[in-house]
């Protein structure tokens, strides 16, 4: 498919356990970004990479989480010790291009289906 | 951190009609983008909006940049019944987007 997407769409694990999920971007685009989606709420910030490194992390909320995008394409999202609190959708996005501008097609973002982390 | 407030929290529409949200925020945004999230998808974009006082159509959807550049209005026309979804407005500050809590839409029946 053309789209951003995400692996697993449902991840359920036990307090404490170790979870990695998957994000593939769209073919081409630079720039990744993951957000969490709490009940209720609109997706929150946590990471933005443009190519290979993370350009920015200050939405992760703390040492737990990291992600990785190795080769400039797939991105990992790892949460160590899980806990209740982690329980959310994790929303992953392209765009074409990152930092420098916010108009224009070339930074809108297209989101992936989501993971729906439940933590037990 | 920038805060979006969406109203109202929720709507039921009856099929036809047609329905309003908005959004203001607390800081001045240089562009407002509404977003629809459906059941068991990622949010998709629907308008962007990037000059005070723009009015942009797409479709039944009909969004406005406030002149304050803390507000937008999204409007939907003669809705039907595939309107369902939560309605997101988003301020992009760089490549960071900040989005308020939403709006749900149900079709009454």
């Amino acid at each position: 498919g053309a789209g951003v997407s995400q692996t697993p769409s449902n991840k359920v694990t036990e307090k404490g356990k170790y979870v990695e999920l998957r994000c593939d971007p769209i073919s081409g685009h630079t720039a990744l970004y993951w957000y969490r989606q709490s009940l209720g709420q609109g997706p929150e910030f946590l990471i933005y990479f443009q190519g290979t490194g993370a350009a920015d992390d200050s939405g992760l909320p703390n040492d737990r989480f990291f992600a990785v995008r190795p080769e400039g394409s797939v991105s990992t999202l790892k949460i160590q010790r899980t806990e209740r609190g982690d329980s959310a959708v994790y929303l992953c996005a392209s765009s074409l291009m990152g930092r420098g501008g916010t108009s224009g097609g070339g930074n809108e973002q297209f989101f992936g289906p989501g993971t729906r982390l439940t933590v037990l | 951190g920038q805060q979006l407030n969406q109203s109202p929290q929720s709507m039921f529409i009856q099929e036809g009609e047609d329905v309003s949200m908005n959004c203001t925020s607390s800081s001045i945004f240089n562009t407002w983008l509404w977003y629809k999230q459906e059941p068991g998808e990622g949010p998709v974009l629907l308008i962007a909006l990037y000059k005070a006082g723009e009015l942009t159509s797409n479709g039944r959807l009909t969004a406005q940049f406030g002149i304050t550049r803390k507000d937008s209005f999204l409007n939907i026309s003669a809705s039907i019944p595939s309107d369902v979804g939560i309605y997101f407005c988003a301020g992009p500050n760089d490549y960071k987007l900040s989005f308020g809590a939403g709006t749900t839409v149900t079709v009454r029946a």
